[in-house]
């Protein structure tokens, strides 16, 4: 099955500052990879996604790349605020195949 | 309009107790799937519901099961509980032409003691 690895656990950034943070994964038939970002005591809030045929998108201070031949995607957050600061998640899955595997989570700390 | 709706928000239940899980989808929503979360990791694919049948099940034992109503809303059961069913139980949802695309409810906490 797919497996997702998410680095690093954990993140630490200066206000204005950018972040990245990247996930690679194991089925090369996974196609939508959507960032998730979930706040203390909240459920996963969907910020960004791509979909294989595209190698990037971008929304805002929010970007996502993908390299599908090393089977690789980034987060990328420009100029950094402290309500960036929550634990972010990165996900693949195939189209229409239900399941969504995880990463095991980013926690990102924005100092101001 | 209303996002994906969870009930209760947190119960605690004791080993070997049952516990029923609500779940209302995002409106215009047809699909809803249940994930596990246990503290610090990932949330881990369940099963997914479609047209009131199991259409995908993840690696969880057969204590968990579910159901789908015909207004799309759906339950989650876990029998004979165990302290590391203890996690964040999310319902996600999502429209059956929009592929994989899912959006979370904000969970229900289960604590077994």
């Amino acid at each position: 099955g797919e497996n997702v690895e998410q680095h690093p656990s954990t993140l630490s950034v200066q206000e204005g500052d950018s972040a990245v943070i990247k996930c690679t994964y194991s089925d090369s038939a996974s196609n939508y990879f959507p960032w998730y970002k979930q706040e203390l005591g909240k459920g996963p809030q969907l910020i960004i996604d791509i979909r294989s045929n595209v190698g990037e998108k971008k929304d805002q201070r929010i970007a996502v790349t993908l390299n599908k031949t090393a089977k690789h995607f980034s987060l990328h957050i420009t100029e950094t605020q402290p309500e960036d600061s929550a634990v972010y998640f990165c996900a693949a899955s195939r189209t229409n195949a239900g399941k969504s595997t995880f990463g095991d989570g980013t926690t990102l700390t924005v100092k101001p | 309009d209303a996002g994906v709706t969870q009930s209760p928000t947190h119960l605690i239940k004791t080993r070997g107790q049952q516990v029923t899980l609500r779940c209302s989808p995002k409106s215009g929503h047809d699909t809803v799937s249940w994930y596990q979360q246990a503290l610090g990791q990932g949330p881990q694919f369940i099963f997914q519901y479609y047209e009131e049948e199991e259409r995908q099940r993840g690696n969880f034992p057969d204590r968990f099961s579910g159901h789908q109503f015909p207004n799309y809303s759906s339950e989650l059961n876990v029998n004979a509980l165990l302290l590391g069913d203890s996690a964040l139980y999310l319902c996600a949802s999502s429209p059956r032409s929009s592929g994989n695309t899912i959006y979370f409810g904000e969970g229900s906490w289960l604590t077994v003691v």
